[in-house]
């Protein structure tokens, strides 16, 4: 099971554009990588899902390089509702996945 | 509407008490998961069911249960073998493997006195 690492927290302003790097070192070649969100006393939401390169989606991009050992979210001019925690996740096909603290990004006016 | 529902979303119970957290999705996914959050951590598995009638221990299944007798139910207990009861419960379900994305209800925040 790949274990992820992300910084604790982010700070940005309303509009600015938010990157979060997660490293997952020991990423296995079945391994996809996963971000989700979640607010305060709600489940977790699902963002975007990728395998390499690039992947976008309406609210965020997932750039992932050639290595696979790391991958950045990014969330295009950000609001005070993108404020919450964000996770990275790497997945095998045991079912397992791993939530780390995650990395809490406030949005400030 | 799909989704995940769980009920209730607040339970208090004494110690030494077990009790059941209901989990039902109606999206019709195979797999279903239970998942632990204590303040300021992340997510940590305790257990998870592929199938209906089949259900694995995840990483800290110690003093929980749980049956998979429906595919849309998937119920865990907390006994009082759980020394540490109190904590905010996930429910989640997906379509198939590990990586699939995960549906997850609103929680059920246990407190235990």
């Amino acid at each position: 099971l790949a274990k992820t690492t992300q910084p604790i927290s982010m700070d940005s302003y309303e509009g600015q554009e938010v990157n979060i790097t997660c490293s997952h070192n020991n990423i296995a070649t079945n391994d996809y990588i996963t971000w989700y969100q979640q607010f305060p006393s709600q489940g977790p939401r699902f963002i975007i899902q990728g395998y390499k390169t690039k992947v976008t989606n309406e609210v965020a991009s997932l750039f992932i390089p050639a290595d696979r050992k790391s991958s950045t979210l990014s969330l295009p001019r950000v609001s005070l509702s993108d404020t919450a925690v964000y996770y990275c996740l790497v997945g095998d096909a045991d079912y397992k996945l791993s939530f780390g603290a995650g990395t809490t990004v406030t949005v400030r006016a | 509407d799909g989704g995940i529902t769980q009920s209730p979303k607040y339970l208090f119970r004494k110690e030494g008490q077990n009790v059941t957290l209901s989990c039902e999705q109606n999206l019709n996914h195979d797999a279903m998961y239970w998942y632990r959050q204590d303040p300021g951590q992340g997510l940590r598995l305790i257990y998870y069911s592929q199938i209906v009638n089949d259900f694995q221990k995840g990483d800290i299944a110690e003093g929980y249960s749980v049956s998979r007798e429906k595919k849309e139910s998937f119920p865990l207990t907390v006994t009082s073998a759980q020394k540490n009861p109190t904590a905010f419960y996930l429910c989640a379900s997906s379509a198939g493997t590990g990586f699939s994305e995960q549906y997850f209800g609103p929680g059920t925040r246990l407190t235990v006195t």
